[in-house]
């Protein structure tokens, strides 16, 4: 089955600069793939999400880059804010399934004012 | 717009006792239902998914269970609690092209 590598697992930045967290994956029929934000004790949240017919998708701050000779992703954050400090989790839906996510383990960013 | 509840937001219970945790979603019909479970400072994990009434499918071997009784009514139970199903349960939905949106949460803490 699909499997999903998430680097690094935490991440320190000044504000101001830019974070970069990247996944790779394993199933190359795998066709979508969000990144999600969690705050401590709320619920992940969508922030971005790509496909597979797509290279490259940006808003505002963030972008995610996919490559999928190299069957990985990534997700960029520019001009890093506090409020940007969060657990992160980038996920991918495996070619035939019923838009099952299957999960990174997470990446701890801490933004330092 | 969608919306989707969880209850209840935070439960203790003593090893060996049953569990039934209830998720239901509004605006929508017939969509995918996700379980997943997430332990302290950890990833996501798939236990169950249901793409329609009484249609289940599980990810992992574990005690748990899954039960979709309506459209819209996702409930995850067991029997009798393990210390290992202590984490934070979260319920998603999903409709074709769109992206997988969580509820509020469960969190579950078994002594």
């Amino acid at each position: 089955g699909e499997n999903v590598e998430q680097h690094p697992s935490t991440l320190s930045v000044q504000e101001g600069d830019s974070a970069v967290i990247k996944c790779t994956y394993s199933d190359s029929a795998s066709n979508y793939f969000p990144w999600y934000k969690q705050e401590l004790g709320k619920r992940p949240q969508l922030i971005i999400d790509i496909r597979s017919n797509v290279g490259e998708k940006k808003d505002q701050r963030i972008a995610v880059t996919l490559n999928k000779t190299a069957k990985h992703f990534s997700l960029h954050i520019t001009e890093t804010q506090p409020e940007d400090s969060a657990v992160y989790f980038c996920a991918a839906t495996p070619g035939g399934s019923q838009g099952n996510l299957i999960f990174g383990k997470g990446t701890k960013l801490s933004v330092k004012p | 717009s969608q919306t989707i509840h969880q209850w209840p937001a935070t439960l203790v219970q003593p090893v060996g006792s049953p569990l039934s945790l209830e998720c239901t979603v509004e605006g929508t019909s017939n969509p995918n239902l996700y379980w997943y479970r997430q332990a302290a400072g950890r990833g996501l994990q798939l236990l169950f998914y249901s793409v329609g009434i009484g249609q289940i499918s599980s990810e992992v071997p574990q005690n748990l269970s899954a039960s979709r009784p309506q459209d819209r009514q996702f409930i995850l139970s067991s029997k009798k609690l393990l210390l290992s199903d202590s984490g934070f349960y979260l319920c998603a939905w999903r409709n074709p092209g769109t992206s997988p949106f969580f509820g509020p949460g469960t969190r579950l803490t078994v002594l």
